[in-house]
């Protein structure tokens, strides 16, 4: 079965700061990942995807993610982090579709990211 | 920008009683979701909808949920008789291609 999985419930970072946000994965098959943001009170955000070519792909708000075939990683990153940075943040796969159906998205437990002043 | 609406933005009902959650996914998506988030815990898999009907559902979603996509537009999770565990955050998301996108949920309490 296809899954995730994010190893730190939180990430505290002074702000200017690198962020790292670490998602590891698990799936037969060429995965499709995912990266998704929750601000208090409010839905999901798409972030950013992989699905196949560069490894590096770049997203919203200055975010970027490495995929890394040889360690099963999609690792959320960020050069210099913003205090309104602070959220809960999503590692998802898209699960195999049966029928028509896509595949719905398998997430992680969530990362929740402090950046301090 | 085109975007995934939800209504109500909060539901408070009793136990037993049916209530009924509302979705507008944005307007050229084929792929429809239902997903929830129970306080504290991972956001999970309901219900996939596509060409007018269910092509995948979890474990969750038992014979006390429905969707409907009544008119084109709206896009509907019925829970026919609510449980206390059924207190939880519901998402509502549609894609297109590839990624999905979340409307901003519907908090249900059930007392």
């Amino acid at each position: 079965a296809q899954s995730v999985a994010q190893p730190e419930d939180q990430v505290n970072v002074a702000e200017g700061n690198p962020l790292t946000v670490k998602c590891t994965y698990s799936v037969s098959g060429n995965p499709y990942l995912f990266w998704y943001v929750q601000y208090p009170n409010r839905g999901l955000q798409f972030l950013l995807k992989y699905i196949t070519g560069d490894n590096l792909v770049k997203g919203s708000y200055g975010f970027e993610a490495e995929f890394n075939k040889s360690q099963t990683s999609f690792h959320l990153k960020k050069p210099s982090a913003l205090v309104s940075d602070s959220a809960l943040y999503f590692c998802a796969v898209r699960d195999k579709g049966y029928g028509g159906s896509q595949g719905n998205l398998i997430f992680g437990k969530g990362t929740k990211l402090s950046v301090k002043p | 920008e085109p975007e995934v609406t939800q209504t109500p933005s909060h539901q408070v009902t009793q136990m037993g009683q049916e209530v009924i959650l509302r979705c507008v996914p944005i307007s050229n998506h084929l792929y429809f979701y239902w997903y929830r988030q129970i306080l504290g815990q991972k956001v999970e898999f309901l219900v996939s909808f596509y060409n007018n009907e269910i092509s995948e559902k979890s474990e969750i979603f038992d014979d006390q949920f429905s969707v409907e996509r009544p008119d084109g537009s709206n896009f509907t999770l019925k829970i026919r008789s609510t449980k206390l565990e059924d207190s939880a955050m519901y998402f509502c998301a549609s894609s297109g291609l590839v990624e999905q996108y979340f409307g901003p949920g519907t908090r249900l309490t059930v007392t």
